[in-house]
């Protein structure tokens, strides 16, 4: 069974600088996605980035990019230029053709954002 | 486009009793899921369906059940509550791809006493 671990249950940073978030996952399957989500107190799950394991080239979106390092099984999270509003749980989450592409996801990093 | 709704957004059950927890998608998604969230934890999967019919169990199934009759309804049903599944449940859905977004409802969150 594949595993998704994210070891800092609680980051922060302060407005306007970078923080990277990590996350780890173990599997010996080839095709497969990576995603962080975001939850916000709202509850909503929110897809921030997603990276396919096939491609080198990391994925950006706006101020949030992604370190993938496939050898390593490495999947971290870089926000650039923090604002109050990115303040949330963030989920990693592994997705592959095993149980109906269902995701599996992290325990979760608590992001505070301060002034 | 209303996505994914859930229904009711909160309960109080009391130990023994029983529900049922609504979901459904006007995207027509072939993939549909449930999972629970724990404080503290992630998102862990109870059942999904690969389509109208077809279901299966996902990795916490104990003490839920669950039917696909529609391509749009996936209900998950409670039996003889227990303190333990006191979480929120998230119900989610997708179209068949690895690389496809999966949409969340907003949860529903309950609590058994």
């Amino acid at each position: 069974a594949q595993t998704v671990t994210q070891s800092q249950p609680e980051m922060s940073v302060q407005e306007a600088e970078t923080v990277t978030l990590s996350c780890t996952y173990d599997t010996s399957e080839s095709d497969y996605y990576l995603f962080w989500y975001k939850q916000p107190p709202s509850r909503q799950m929110i897809l921030v980035i997603r990276q396919e394991a096939y491609k080198q080239q990391n994925a950006t979106e706006n101020r949030f990019s992604v370190n993938f390092q496939k050898a390593a099984k490495s999947f971290s999270l870089k926000i650039s230029d923090s604002q109050l509003g990115d303040a949330a749980m963030y989920f990693c989450a592994y997705r592959s053709p095993f149980s109906g592409y269902a995701l599996n996801f992290g325990k979760g990093t608590s992001l505070l954002v301060t002034p | 486009n209303a996505g994914v709704t859930q229904t009711p957004k909160f309960r109080i059950l009391k130990i023994g009793q029983s529900m049922t927890l609504q979901c459904t998608q006007d995207m027509n998604h072939n993939y549909m899921y449930w999972y629970r969230q724990d404080p503290g934890m992630g998102l862990k999967l109870i059942y999904y369906s690969v389509g109208a019919g077809i279901t299966d169990k996902g990795e916490v199934p104990n003490g839920y059940n669950v039917s696909r009759s529609t391509t749009e309804d996936f209900p998950l049903r409670l039996e003889l509550a227990a303190p333990s599944q006191t979480s929120v449940y998230f119900c989610a859905s997708s179209y068949v791809g690895v690389d496809t977004e999966a949409f969340f409802g907003q949860g529903t969150r309950l609590t058994v006493v």
